[in-house]
């Protein structure tokens, strides 16, 4: 149980460009999802935090203009990098929490986008 | 601040047993996740802890003590596809997830 999708997995297209992510919870619902970017070998870094029927909240430094996120239900979110440039180019993954496991959920992640900005 | 400590890279032959430590300084603790994370590919659970002592899972183990901030991962009978990097991360008083680095494990025949 607990799968996560995320579409698309590998995102080639030419600066200036917005490229919308989607991440759906495909056998729960998911009341929390959050958005990831992973640069090569580096660690996760948290982007924002997205609640269903609510304004994502974003981390410090992330601008919440360029990358727009979207919780419409309780099973899908998306993430739109808007007007993309090369500096964009990064492995974006999502990940949801099911609320039945209580306040301290395990996140199950999707697949990731691998996203490359010419 | 908030930070999570474990070692950048280990090495290990197959068939062995290897145990990456974790060590975390947060606001509050509300329970500790190990990931493994294949190279180009999303995290994958494996392990959460919440209360002190061990919590076994086939060949995966993780510990827990919270009052030295201390926490590791236990892998037995290494395989070579247990070449991955494995990530501590902690929940804290605010339900926040503070990531480590991750360790990244190599394993050798």
């Amino acid at each position: 149980g607990a799968v996560v999708s995320q579409h698309p997995s590998w995102v080639i297209c030419k600066s200036g460009t917005s490229v919308k992510i989607e991440c759906r919870s495909l056998d729960f619902q998911a009341t929390t999802m959050f958005w990831y970017r992973q640069f090569p070998k580096q660690s996760l870094m948290l982007m924002a935090t997205s609640n269903e029927g609510s304004k994502a909240t974003y981390e410090q430094g992330v601008e919440k203009d360029k990358f727009l996120i979207n919780h419409a239900s309780l099973t899908l979110s998306t993430l739109t990098v808007t007007s993309a440039h090369p500096e964009d180019s990064s492995f974006y993954i999502c990940s949801a929490s099911t609320p039945l496991e209580g306040d301290t959920q395990p996140q199950h992640f999707g697949d990731g986008t691998r996203l490359s900005i010419l | 601040g908030q930070n999570i400590d474990q070692p950048t890279e280990m090495t290990a032959t197959e068939g062995a047993i290897v145990q990456i430590n974790c060590t975390y300084q947060t606001s509050g603790f509300n329970g500790l996740f190990w990931y493994q994370q294949h190279a180009g590919e999303a995290p994958t659970f494996l392990s959460y802890n919440v209360l002190d002592g061990l919590e076994e899972k086939g060949r995966f183990s993780s510990f827990l003590s919270r009052s030295k901030g201390y926490s590791y991962l236990l892998l037995k009978e290494l395989q070579m596809k247990d070449s991955a990097s494995y990530l501590c991360a902690v929940t804290n008083s605010n339900y926040q997830l503070i990531w480590g680095a991750g360790t990244k494990l190599i394993i050798k025949p």
